[in-house]
């Protein structure tokens, strides 16, 4: 079975500080492909990035970037210089090579103050 | 290009009724998956339509239905409802379906049952 586990509930910054927001999957296939999926107030959920299990290079995109480490099962989200804007609820989820169903952490609620 | 509509936004319901939620998909997306999501068991996966046929079931009782048109519109059912039944009914299309497609979801049928 597949299982995600987002263990910060909530994290509260100061606007222009750096947050890190962990995500860690368990699953024994070897192809799977692991998602980043923000949450604002309006209730749609928004695709921020994917990943597959071949593909261990982190990425950056603007403020935002991803560590991805198979050796301890881990993909990390960190923005850089939080904006008011970001606040959200983020979500790490994973689906298995053949499934059409994602599997879904519990969500983080980043709150950036201003 | 429109994102995805899901009609309505909010439905209240009485224990033991039914109630029919409908999703339009972005144009040209073939996929369409739904999810309930609840404070306490956060996102769960539903079902997932392509081309008018289901691939995927979640892991939810039989009073959890769905079809698909040959639009790729969708609608779920839920009959006889349960107070445990209120919840955020997202709709998520893709275009291909593949199991790396991103989803782009809508923003939701909040069900409240009384």
């Amino acid at each position: 079975a597949q299982k995600v586990t987002q263990a910060q509930t909530e994290i509260s910054v100061v606007e222009k500080e750096d947050v890190t927001l962990d995500c860690v999957y368990e699953t024994r296939d070897t192809t799977y492909y692991l998602f980043w999926y923000k949450q604002p107030p309006s209730g749609e959920l928004v695709f921020l990035i994917r990943r597959n299990s071949f593909d261990e290079q982190n990425e950056i995109s603007g403020r935002y970037s991803w560590n991805f480490q198979k050796s301890t099962s881990s993909f990390n989200f960190t923005i850089t210089a939080s904006q008011v804007v970001d606040s959200a609820v983020y979500f790490c989820a994973l689906v298995i090579q053949g499934a059409q169903k994602l599997v879904f952490g519990q969500g983080t609620r980043l709150t950036i103050n201003p | 290009k429109a994102g995805v509509t899901q009609t309505p936004r909010y439905l209240i319901k009485t224990r033991g009724q039914q109630v029919t939620l409908s999703c339009s998909p972005i144009s040209g997306h073939r996929s369409v998956s739904w999810y309930q999501q609840t404070p306490g068991q956060g996102l769960q996966f539903l079902f997932e339509y392509f081309s008018e046929t289901q691939r995927n079931k979640g892991n939810f009782p039989g009073r959890f239905s769905g079809r698909q048109f040959s639009n790729s519109r969708s609608e779920m059912n839920v009959s006889t409802l349960e107070l445990g039944d209120s919840a955020l009914y997202l709709c998520a299309s893709s275009l291909s379906g593949a199991t790396y497609s991103p989803l782009h979801f809508g923003n939701g049928t909040r069900l409240t049952v009384t």
